[in-house]
C-alpha cells in the first residue's frame, strides 16, 4: 500500500535554531517528491521538488534530502524564523495513470521568540 | 499570472442543504485536482479533472461530486451535508496531470480554499 509517514507531527524550536523533519514512504513505482509548507488558513505552497535521481535540493534556507533506496526524505530548515511557523506536508508522486499524489499528515512547525 | 481562485472563501450551511464550490486554475493550466482537508486528517484528495474529464476519484461518498469545463474551471458540489463535511475545500492546478509528467509540470498550485461549516 502506498503510504506517506511524516515524523514528527508537531515541534516547538526557538528563533535562530535549526530543526530538520522526516519523511519516510513506500510508495512505487516513485516519480517525485516534494515539500509543500502550508501557512495557517492557506493553501499548500510548494518548496522543492526532487526526481530519483537527485539527493538534494534546496530553496532559500529550506534543504530538502532523498535517499530512493531507503526511501526517505528530510526537510532542513535553517536558521528558523517566525514565520517559518506552518505545516509542513511531505508528497510523493507515484508513476502511474491516475492521480497518484500520496499525501503525508504534516509537520507542523512552531517557531518561538 | 493570477493564481490559483476559489469562491466562495466561506460557507456557512446546515445539514441536509447542498452546496456547489468553484474553482479557477492558473491561465494555461488542464489539470484540477480537490481536496478536503481536515484538522488531524491531512489533506484527502476528492478528485481529479484534465479536459473535463474526472481522471480519478477518492474515496469519497456519492454525495461528492464534480465537474470541469472547457475552460477548465472546475466546480465541485456536496449534496445532503453532514456535519462531517465541515472542512477546508482545496482546489490545485497544474498544467500536466500529477504524477504523470516530467520535470515539475504537474506542480500543483493550491487555491486559498474554501471554509465549509455544516451546522
Amino acid at each position: 500500500k502506498n503510504q506517506v509517514e511524516q515524523s514528527p507531527q508537531s515541534l516547538i524550536i526557538l528563533e535562530g535554531k535549526n530543526c530538520t523533519l522526516q519523511c519516510n514512504y513506500t510508495v512505487s513505482p516513485f516519480s517525485n517528491l516534494r515539500w509543500y509548507k502550508q501557512d495557517t488558513g492557506r493553501g499548500p505552497v510548494s518548496l522543492t521538488i526532487m526526481t530519483f535521481s537527485e539527493n538534494t535540493k534546496s530553496n532559500g534556507r529550506y534543504t530538502a534530502t532523498l535517499d530512493a533506496d531507503t526511501k526517505q526524505s528530510s526537510l532542513h530548515i535553517t536558521a528558523s524564523q517566525l514565520s517559518d511557523s506552518a505545516s509542513y506536508i511531505c508528497v510523493v508522486s507515484a508513476q502511474q495513470a491516475g492521480t497518484a499524489l500520496i499525501f503525508g499528515k504534516g509537520t507542523t512547525l512552531s517557531v518561538s521568540s | 499570472k493570477a493564481g490559483v481562485t476559489q469562491t466562495p472563501r466561506y460557507l456557512i450551511k446546515t445539514r441536509g442543504q447542498q452546496v456547489t464550490l468553484s474553482c479557477s486554475p492558473i491561465s494555461g493550466h488542464r489539470s484540477v485536482s480537490w481536496y478536503q482537508q481536515t484538522p488531524g486528517q491531512g489533506l484527502q484528495f476528492l478528485f481529479e479533472y484534465f479536459s473535463e474529464t474526472q481522471r480519478n476519484k477518492g474515496n469519497f461518498p456519492g454525495r461528492f461530486s464534480g465537474r470541469q469545463f472547457s475552460n477548465s474551471r472546475s466546480e465541485m458540489n456536496v449534496s445532503t451535508l453532514e456535519l462531517g463535511d465541515s472542512a477546508l475545500y482545496l482546489c490545485a492546478s497544474s498544467f500536466d496531470r500529477p504524477g504523470l509528467a516530467r520535470r515539475g509540470t504537474d506542480t500543483q498550485y493550491f487555491g486559498p480554499g474554501t471554509r465549509l461549516t455544516v451546522l
